[in-house]
């Protein structure tokens, strides 16, 4: 079983540009969770999908984050403009369905670096 | 503040040892996860205690969930250096669609 792959794994980006990050789920999974990952901060949730419905767009994230999920193998996070300050990991993990019992599989991540 | 939280920033034990990782959570759950994360890789579960429950074993690993302090450990016996990680505790707010994250606790096991 494959699971969750997000690509590309590193990207690095001037100050001002648009990035797109990918994310493919496991097969079946209905739940699909974007998350900031910082030193600082640590894990932060940017973005829940349920069946491709978006359940929560991050709050303080969203005007310049956006994630869509196009349909169920497949999801983007959009940073545009990007700043300095996301420079961080960004995680995708997806589950069966994203309660408190269920175990989340994470991809490896996007290491983003703003110039 | 955080649903949940490690107790610790960062551990060192000697290869061996054994260590454990402790977590507090501040509301009722129905139940509370521990990963690891390891360098350049995403958190893996390690263990799911479930409200009702007070112990759970994942071979070298025990997990025990007190209800009444709201409070859980991790406990690793036997750490190898592979063991070096960052350990998370996970909770939901019973009823809630999502699991918040701790900041994590990073496990230095040394040669």
């Amino acid at each position: 079983d494959a699971g969750v792959t997000q690509t590309p794994r590193h990207e690095v980006a001037e100050k001002g540009q648009t990035i797109i990050l990918k994310c493919e789920p496991v097969s079946g999974h209905n739940d699909l969770f974007w998350y900031r990952q910082t030193k600082i901060q640590g894990l932060e949730l940017l973005s829940y999908f349920r069946s491709k419905s978006l359940m929560e767009d991050g709050g303080a994230f969203k005007d310049r984050f956006k994630a869509e999920m196009l349909n169920s193998s497949f999801s983007t996070l959009k940073i545009q403009p990007t700043e300095p300050k996301d420079s961080a990991v960004y995680l995708c993990a997806s589950s069966l369905a994203g309660t408190g019992t269920d175990t989340q599989y994470f991809g490896p991540g996007t290491r983003l670096l703003v110039l | 503040s955080q649903l949940a939280e490690e107790n610790s920033w960062a551990l060192s034990v000697h290869e061996g040892e054994s260590v454990t990782v402790n977590c507090s959570y501040k509301t009722s759950i129905t139940a509370l996860q521990w990963y690891r994360q390891k360098s350049g890789k995403g958190p893996a579960q390690l263990i799911l205690i479930r409200s009702n429950e007070r112990e759970k074993r994942n071979g070298r690993l025990r997990a025990t969930l007190d209800t009444s302090s709201q409070s859980s450990s991790l406990s690793i016996t036997a750490t190898r250096c592979e063991d070096t990680a960052v350990y998370f505790c996970a909770t939901d707010a019973t009823n809630a669609y999502k699991v918040i994250f701790g900041k994590g606790t990073h496990l230095h096991v040394l040669p």
